[in-house]
């Protein structure tokens, strides 16, 4: 069985550039999370998709990010414009969710986003 | 806003030692799950403990989840150096709009 799919796995952009990461779950997870994980620390929920639909987005600095995640299946992440403070290295995980609840992740490889 | 704090940030052990590391939150979660991330790899799920006082292990690794429900540790006997890696705990929140908060880690170095 296929993992979770991210690319790319490594960017480097000036700051104000634009940035899109993309993540393919795992088949049949109908579940997608966005996290931003900084060194040293635990990962960050960014957005948190049930199917189509955006159902945790507090997190999500929406002046500069987005996402979307049409079909219900893959995902983009994107930043516009980048900042310093943006690098760090974006991990998507996907569950099988039934009800409500959190269930097992499963993270893809991460993309690490430098911005100079 | 929901923190989870964990501790130690970092531990370091000769091999066969054994090593803990403690989770608490400062509300009562729902349910909380462990995480391993190796050095330059991703998170990897190791367990999930629901029932207050639940404990349960797998081979080496104990998890218990406190009565409160605001406590969690990981506990590892006789350390190998396979298990070298961050350990991080994430808990989700109760009440209307649950979230799952992940604490800072603890950095487990292992010294063969």
């Amino acid at each position: 069985e296929a993992g979770v799919v991210q690319s790319p796995r490594y960017k480097i952009i000036e700051k104000k550039q634009p940035v899109a990461f993309w993540c393919n779950p795992i088949s049949g997870h109908n579940t997608l999370y966005w996290y931003r994980q900084n060194l040293g620390q635990g990962p960050e929920l960014l957005i948190r998709y049930e199917n189509e639909e955006a159902v945790d987005d507090s997190q999500l600095p929406k002046d500069r990010f987005s996402a979307e995640r049409l079909k219900g299946v893959d995902s983009t992440l994107k930043i516009q414009p980048a900042e310093l403070g943006d690098s760090a290295v974006y991990l998507c995980a996907s569950s099988f969710t039934s009800g409500r609840g959190f269930y097992e992740q499963y993270f893809g490889p991460g993309t690490r986003l430098t911005v100079t | 806003g929901q923190q989870v704090m964990q501790i130690p940030q970092y531990q370091h052990v000769q091999e066969g030692e054994d090593f803990t590391t403690y989770c608490n939150s400062s509300t009562t979660l729902s349910n909380i799950q462990w995480y391993k991330q190796r050095p330059g790899g991703h998170p990897v799920f190791l367990i999930q403990l629901v029932k207050s006082g639940e404990v349960k292990k797998q081979k080496r690794l104990t998890f218990q989840f406190g009565e409160a429900k605001k406590n969690s540790s990981l506990h590892i006997t006789a350390t190998q150096t396979t298990d070298v890696g961050t350990y991080f705990c994430a808990g989700v929140t109760q009440g209307g709009s649950e979230k799952l908060v992940f604490g800072k880690g603890t950095k487990l170095t292992v010294n063969p």
